[in-house]
């Protein structure tokens, strides 16, 4: 069973140029969620969806960043304008409910890089 | 103060010996607990979960929470150099309305 993958593993880019990820979950996973995890830190919750719908998204800084997942299976995230301080790695993460006995399954991550 | 708090290490063992790692939490909602391990370049991978307090013992791992102190383990007999990575602990207070709250992780290196 192929894992989550996402695209492109790596993002170098200019700061105030913008920048998108894009998700594939597990086939079946309804769940999806996307985090940020900053050198040194674990990764934190930027927004959850379940199929199509964004369930939390208290912690996407909205004036920059937008997702969405359309027919509720790809999931893209976007930044614009990017700043330097948004240089992270990106992960998405996929189970197949939302619930606390789901396991979360995370891809490799698109590690963004701003100049 | 953080939710989850964690060592980042490094830790540095040598092969063969048993490894503790440990992270305190703050609140006490949080009823569901798990270990997850990160490999460079990769993405976190579920090791153990574990609901409210116990033990909870997979081959050479064994997770234990202690809810009144509010403190969690993960134990590793027998350490090996494959077992070099970060590991994160992680909790959500459950009700399937959260994502994961996270520690910082701890970057372990098992000497060969």
């Amino acid at each position: 069973e192929a894992g989550v993958v996402q695209s492109p593993r790596y993002k170098i880019i200019e700061k105030k140029q913008p920048v998108a990820f894009w998700c594939n979950p597990i086939s079946g996973h309804n769940t999806l969620y996307w985090y940020r995890q900053n050198l040194g830190q674990g990764p934190e919750l930027l927004i959850r969806y379940e199929n199509e719908e964004a369930v939390d998204d208290s912690q996407l800084p909205k004036d920059r960043f937008s997702a969405e997942r359309l027919k509720g299976v790809d999931s893209t995230l976007k930044i614009q304008p990017a700043e330097l301080g948004d240089s992270a790695v990106y992960l998405c993460a996929s189970s197949s409910g939302g619930t606390s006995t789901d396991t979360q399954y995370f891809g490799p991550g698109t590690r963004l890089t701003v100049l | 103060q953080k939710e989850v708090e964690q060592d980042p290490g490094p830790l540095s063992v040598p092969e063969g010996a048993i490894v503790s790692l440990n992270c305190t939490y703050s609140n006490s909602a949080f009823q569901y607990f798990m270990w997850y391990r990160q490999y460079s370049r990769k993405g976190p991978e579920l090791l153990m979960y574990t609901y409210s307090s116990g033990n909870k013992e997979d081959g050479r791992f064994t997770a234990q929470v202690d809810k009144s102190s509010k403190y969690i383990s993960l134990f590793i007999r027998d350490s090996q150099p494959s077992d070099s990575a970060t590991y994160l602990c992680a909790t959500y207070s459950g009700g399937g309305a959260d994502g994961l709250t996270f520690g910082k992780g701890t970057h372990l290196i098992i000497q060969p």
